[in-house]
Protein backbone atom coordinates (compact mmCIF):
# COMPACT_ATOMS: atom_id res chain seq x y z
CA UNK A 1 0.00 0.00 0.00
CA UNK A 2 1.37 3.25 -1.02
CA UNK A 3 0.40 4.86 2.48
CA UNK A 4 1.60 2.03 4.76
CA UNK A 5 5.54 1.62 5.47
CA UNK A 6 6.65 -1.72 7.30
CA UNK A 7 9.89 -2.72 6.65
CA UNK A 8 10.15 -5.81 4.32
CA UNK A 9 12.32 -7.95 5.58
CA UNK A 10 12.88 -8.88 9.59
CA UNK A 11 15.02 -11.50 11.29
CA UNK A 12 14.55 -12.54 14.94
CA UNK A 13 16.26 -15.75 16.87
CA UNK A 14 13.96 -18.39 18.26
CA UNK A 15 12.06 -17.52 22.23
CA UNK A 16 13.54 -13.58 21.60
CA UNK A 17 10.99 -10.81 20.83
CA UNK A 18 10.52 -9.42 17.75
CA UNK A 19 8.63 -5.77 17.21
CA UNK A 20 7.23 -4.81 13.80
CA UNK A 21 6.50 -1.27 12.95
CA UNK A 22 4.23 -0.13 10.61
CA UNK A 23 2.99 3.32 10.10
CA UNK A 24 0.06 5.09 8.08
CA UNK A 25 -1.33 7.98 6.81
CA UNK A 26 -5.20 8.59 5.80
CA UNK A 27 -7.45 11.17 5.57
CA UNK A 28 -9.78 9.33 8.01
CA UNK A 29 -9.15 6.58 10.20
CA UNK A 30 -11.28 3.86 12.09
CA UNK A 31 -9.01 1.22 12.97
CA UNK A 32 -5.44 -0.76 11.92
CA UNK A 33 -5.27 -4.72 11.48
CA UNK A 34 -2.36 -7.17 11.80
CA UNK A 35 -2.93 -10.17 9.44
CA UNK A 36 -0.40 -12.98 9.71
CA UNK A 37 0.35 -15.07 6.60
CA UNK A 38 2.19 -18.15 5.86
CA UNK A 39 3.84 -18.58 2.77
CA UNK A 40 1.52 -19.63 0.13
CA UNK A 41 -1.34 -19.48 2.55
CA UNK A 42 -4.15 -17.17 3.14
CA UNK A 43 -3.73 -14.35 5.37
CA UNK A 44 -5.08 -15.04 9.00
CA UNK A 45 -6.21 -12.31 11.53
CA UNK A 46 -4.47 -11.40 14.44
CA UNK A 47 -5.43 -8.02 16.11
CA UNK A 48 -7.78 -5.01 15.66
CA UNK A 49 -7.04 -1.75 17.79
CA UNK A 50 -9.55 1.45 17.35
CA UNK A 51 -8.14 2.93 20.89
CA UNK A 52 -4.74 4.25 21.58
CA UNK A 53 -2.53 1.48 23.66
CA UNK A 54 -1.48 -1.93 23.71
CA UNK A 55 -3.90 -4.85 23.39
CA UNK A 56 -2.41 -8.37 24.75
CA UNK A 57 -3.12 -11.34 23.02
CA UNK A 58 -1.31 -14.34 23.79
CA UNK A 59 2.15 -14.19 23.02
CA UNK A 60 0.97 -11.54 20.30
CA UNK A 61 0.90 -7.94 21.18
CA UNK A 62 -0.44 -5.03 18.84
CA UNK A 63 0.01 -1.36 19.84
CA UNK A 64 -1.53 1.87 17.99
CA UNK A 65 -0.99 5.70 18.39
CA UNK A 66 -3.84 7.52 16.28
CA UNK A 67 -1.98 10.53 16.67
CA UNK A 68 1.59 9.58 15.39
CA UNK A 69 0.08 7.26 12.57
CA UNK A 70 1.83 4.12 14.37
CA UNK A 71 1.36 1.30 15.16
CA UNK A 72 3.12 -2.42 16.38
CA UNK A 73 2.82 -6.05 16.44
CA UNK A 74 5.02 -7.58 19.17
CA UNK A 75 5.55 -11.39 19.17
CA UNK A 76 6.92 -12.45 22.05
CA UNK A 77 8.40 -16.02 22.84
CA UNK A 78 9.41 -17.09 19.41
CA UNK A 79 8.72 -19.81 17.94
CA UNK A 80 9.87 -21.64 14.34
CA UNK A 81 6.10 -21.58 13.26
CA UNK A 82 5.94 -17.82 13.68
CA UNK A 83 8.46 -17.10 10.63
CA UNK A 84 5.90 -15.78 8.18
CA UNK A 85 4.37 -12.06 6.66
CA UNK A 86 2.51 -9.69 8.71
CA UNK A 87 0.52 -7.58 7.42
CA UNK A 88 -0.39 -4.09 8.62
CA UNK A 89 -3.62 -2.80 7.35
CA UNK A 90 -5.77 0.50 7.96
CA UNK A 91 -9.54 0.73 8.29
CA UNK A 92 -10.71 3.72 6.63
CA UNK A 93 -13.91 5.86 7.84
CA UNK A 94 -16.80 6.74 5.82
CA UNK A 95 -19.38 4.84 4.29
CA UNK A 96 -17.37 2.12 2.70
CA UNK A 97 -15.27 1.06 5.21
CA UNK A 98 -12.41 0.09 2.83
CA UNK A 99 -9.82 -2.01 4.06
CA UNK A 100 -5.73 -1.17 2.78
CA UNK A 101 -3.24 -3.27 3.24
CA UNK A 102 0.67 -2.46 3.58
CA UNK A 103 2.96 -4.78 1.30
CA UNK A 104 3.94 -6.65 4.97
CA UNK A 105 6.72 -7.74 6.72
CA UNK A 106 8.39 -10.89 6.24
CA UNK A 107 9.77 -12.39 9.63
CA UNK A 108 12.20 -15.34 9.47
CA UNK A 109 12.90 -16.64 12.68
CA UNK A 110 15.99 -18.68 13.12
CA UNK A 111 16.81 -21.36 15.72
CA UNK B 1 -15.78 -27.53 7.12
CA UNK B 2 -14.34 -25.13 5.02
CA UNK B 3 -15.26 -21.48 6.57
CA UNK B 4 -14.86 -19.78 2.75
CA UNK B 5 -14.05 -21.84 0.50
CA UNK B 6 -12.84 -20.64 -3.54
CA UNK B 7 -12.17 -22.58 -6.57
CA UNK B 8 -10.10 -23.81 -8.36
CA UNK B 9 -7.14 -23.53 -6.63
CA UNK B 10 -4.63 -23.24 -9.41
CA UNK B 11 -5.34 -21.71 -12.70
CA UNK B 12 -2.90 -21.69 -15.86
CA UNK B 13 -4.52 -20.31 -19.17
CA UNK B 14 -3.89 -18.80 -22.38
CA UNK B 15 -4.08 -15.16 -22.89
CA UNK B 16 -7.66 -13.68 -24.37
CA UNK B 17 -9.40 -16.58 -22.37
CA UNK B 18 -12.18 -16.31 -20.48
CA UNK B 19 -12.16 -17.72 -17.03
CA UNK B 20 -14.34 -17.31 -13.41
CA UNK B 21 -13.04 -18.04 -10.08
CA UNK B 22 -15.99 -19.05 -7.80
CA UNK B 23 -16.36 -18.03 -3.84
CA UNK B 24 -18.60 -19.68 -1.26
CA UNK B 25 -19.01 -18.98 2.74
CA UNK B 26 -20.84 -20.79 5.17
CA UNK B 27 -20.60 -17.92 8.16
CA UNK B 28 -23.08 -16.20 7.63
CA UNK B 29 -21.26 -13.16 7.09
CA UNK B 30 -23.19 -9.98 5.02
CA UNK B 31 -20.19 -8.89 3.20
CA UNK B 32 -17.81 -10.43 0.77
CA UNK B 33 -14.80 -9.24 -0.80
CA UNK B 34 -12.15 -10.00 -3.53
CA UNK B 35 -8.71 -9.37 -3.30
CA UNK B 36 -5.87 -9.39 -5.14
CA UNK B 37 -2.21 -10.48 -4.54
CA UNK B 38 0.72 -9.85 -6.56
CA UNK B 39 4.61 -11.09 -7.09
CA UNK B 40 5.27 -8.35 -4.29
CA UNK B 41 2.72 -9.53 -1.99
CA UNK B 42 0.82 -6.26 -2.40
CA UNK B 43 -2.85 -7.32 -1.41
CA UNK B 44 -5.32 -5.27 -3.26
CA UNK B 45 -8.92 -4.40 -2.92
CA UNK B 46 -11.14 -4.86 -6.06
CA UNK B 47 -14.54 -5.85 -4.68
CA UNK B 48 -16.54 -5.38 -2.01
CA UNK B 49 -20.07 -6.69 -1.71
CA UNK B 50 -22.53 -6.26 1.18
CA UNK B 51 -25.62 -8.21 0.85
CA UNK B 52 -25.68 -8.81 -2.42
CA UNK B 53 -25.04 -5.10 -3.10
CA UNK B 54 -22.07 -3.91 -5.11
CA UNK B 55 -19.72 -1.66 -2.43
CA UNK B 56 -16.44 -0.89 -3.55
CA UNK B 57 -15.26 -0.92 -7.15
CA UNK B 58 -11.69 0.02 -7.07
CA UNK B 59 -10.28 1.11 -11.05
CA UNK B 60 -10.48 -2.60 -11.83
CA UNK B 61 -10.54 -3.34 -15.63
CA UNK B 62 -13.97 -4.13 -16.80
CA UNK B 63 -12.93 -6.91 -17.38
CA UNK B 64 -13.38 -8.20 -14.53
CA UNK B 65 -17.02 -8.84 -13.14
CA UNK B 66 -17.96 -9.96 -10.29
CA UNK B 67 -21.54 -11.55 -10.10
CA UNK B 68 -23.36 -12.22 -6.08
CA UNK B 69 -26.57 -14.29 -6.58
CA UNK B 70 -26.55 -14.20 -2.70
CA UNK B 71 -24.72 -13.24 0.20
CA UNK B 72 -23.04 -16.74 0.84
CA UNK B 73 -21.75 -16.37 -2.73
CA UNK B 74 -19.39 -13.72 -4.48
CA UNK B 75 -17.80 -15.18 -7.73
CA UNK B 76 -15.25 -13.38 -10.50
CA UNK B 77 -15.63 -13.93 -13.95
CA UNK B 78 -12.43 -12.38 -15.94
CA UNK B 79 -12.88 -11.85 -19.96
CA UNK B 80 -9.62 -11.63 -22.83
CA UNK B 81 -7.24 -12.68 -19.67
CA UNK B 82 -4.13 -10.87 -19.87
CA UNK B 83 -0.33 -11.65 -18.84
CA UNK B 84 -0.39 -8.72 -16.04
CA UNK B 85 -3.57 -10.81 -14.56
CA UNK B 86 -1.06 -13.50 -13.17
CA UNK B 87 -1.49 -12.92 -9.51
CA UNK B 88 -3.12 -14.64 -6.42
CA UNK B 89 -7.00 -13.44 -6.12
CA UNK B 90 -7.88 -14.37 -2.48
CA UNK B 91 -12.02 -14.10 -1.21
CA UNK B 92 -12.78 -13.16 1.83
CA UNK B 93 -15.92 -12.48 4.10
CA UNK B 94 -16.72 -10.62 7.30
CA UNK B 95 -19.94 -10.06 9.50
CA UNK B 96 -20.18 -6.48 8.52
CA UNK B 97 -18.31 -3.96 6.19
CA UNK B 98 -15.07 -2.81 7.39
CA UNK B 99 -14.87 -5.82 9.49
CA UNK B 100 -13.64 -4.16 13.02
CA UNK B 101 -13.06 -6.44 15.71
CA UNK B 102 -13.53 -9.51 13.68
CA UNK B 103 -11.48 -9.37 10.77
CA UNK B 104 -11.77 -10.94 7.83
CA UNK B 105 -11.79 -14.47 7.06
CA UNK B 106 -9.73 -15.22 4.29
CA UNK B 107 -10.70 -18.21 1.54
CA UNK B 108 -7.23 -20.09 0.80
CA UNK B 109 -6.50 -18.55 -2.39
CA UNK B 110 -6.64 -18.84 -6.69
CA UNK B 111 -3.09 -18.63 -7.93
CA UNK B 112 -3.53 -17.54 -11.79
CA UNK B 113 -1.35 -17.75 -14.16
CA UNK B 114 -1.68 -16.63 -17.94
CA UNK B 115 0.38 -17.89 -20.35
Amino acid sequence: GQNIDQPTEMTATEGAIVQINCTYQTSGFNGLFWYQQHAGEAPTFLSYNVLDGLEEKGRFSSFLSRSKGYSYLLLKELQMKDSASYLCAHLDSGGYQKVTFGTGTKLQVIP
Amino acid sequence: DTAVSQTPKYLVTQMGNDKSIKCEQNLGHDTMYWYKQDSKKFLKIMFSYNNKELIINETVPNRFSPKSPDKAHLNLHINSLELGDSAVYFCASSPRQGAGEDGYTFGSGTRLTVV
